[in-house]
């Protein structure tokens, strides 16, 4: 399963809120699940199973489906939330990444 | 607290051979699914390998499946990769991760720093 993930870059500014998207090459339910990554760290879970916040993770981020469209929203961008994100399929093996959207400063 | 940590990374000539090790605690390994993943220098997330919890269930990358080899030791609450026939682009940090509930896969949520393996000659 192909993983297509956009934008591949933004830049965006404290406040803003952004969108990025992930499209599966095929049904994967809601098999979906979204990383934060910073420089030298490993990944964070933020989002599961499309729309379920991992323990611990603000309120402003959240996930949504439409078919196999999937949407990762962040409200009222912190500076604390630019990094690069993935998204994951794990509906089935060999499990698959997006190719990563790094969220920059304006 | 979990903690995942690796080792076992270096560098290795290509065609060589590597066994990766991931010692796990703060949580009941025995339970879990658990993953190695890896990223190549400035590049992104690549899903390479992952055990259930009672080793029925394997699964490999296509770029790796027939070179690498998963298991897991639960008496030592440990996770190995073995990597045979090695290549250039096999150059990553490697991390071992756990799945995030015992029910099914719902990501990963505990990740180790990551083991360094280097191909090159």
């Amino acid at each position: 399963i192909q993983m297509t993930q956009s934008p591949s870059s933004l830049s965006a500014s404290m406040g803003d809120r952004i969108t990025i998207s992930c499209r599966a090459s095929q049904g994967i339910a809601n098999y979906l699940n979204w990383y934060q990554q910073k420089p030298g760290k490993a990944p964070k879970l933020l989002v599961f199973a499309t729309s379920s916040l991992q323990s611990g993770v603000p309120s402003r981020f959240s996930g949504s489906r439409s078919g196999t469209d999937f949407t990762l929203t962040i409200n009222s961008l912190q500076s604390e939330d630019f990094a690069t994100y993935f998204c994951q399929q794990s509906y089935i093996t060999p499990w698959t990444f997006g190719q990563g959207t790094k969220v920059e400063i304006k | 607290e979990v903690q995942l940590v690796e080792s076992g990374g270096g560098l290795v000539q290509p065609g060589r051979s590597l066994r990766l090790s991931c010692a796990a605690s703060g949580f009941t390994f025995h339970d879990y699914a658990v993953h190695w993943v890896r990223q190549a220098p400035g590049k992104g997330l690549e899903w390479v390998s992952g055990i259930s919890w009672n080793s029925r269930n394997i699964g490999y990358a296509d770029s790796v499946k027939g070179r690498f080899t998963i298991s897991r030791d639960n008496a030592k609450n440990s996770l190995y990769l073995q990597m045979n026939s090695l290549r250039t682009e096999d150059t990553a940090l490697y991390f071992c991760t756990k799945e995030n509930f015992v029910s099914g896969p719902t990501g990963l949520d505990s990740w180790g720093q990551g083991t360094l393996v280097t191909v090159s000659s």
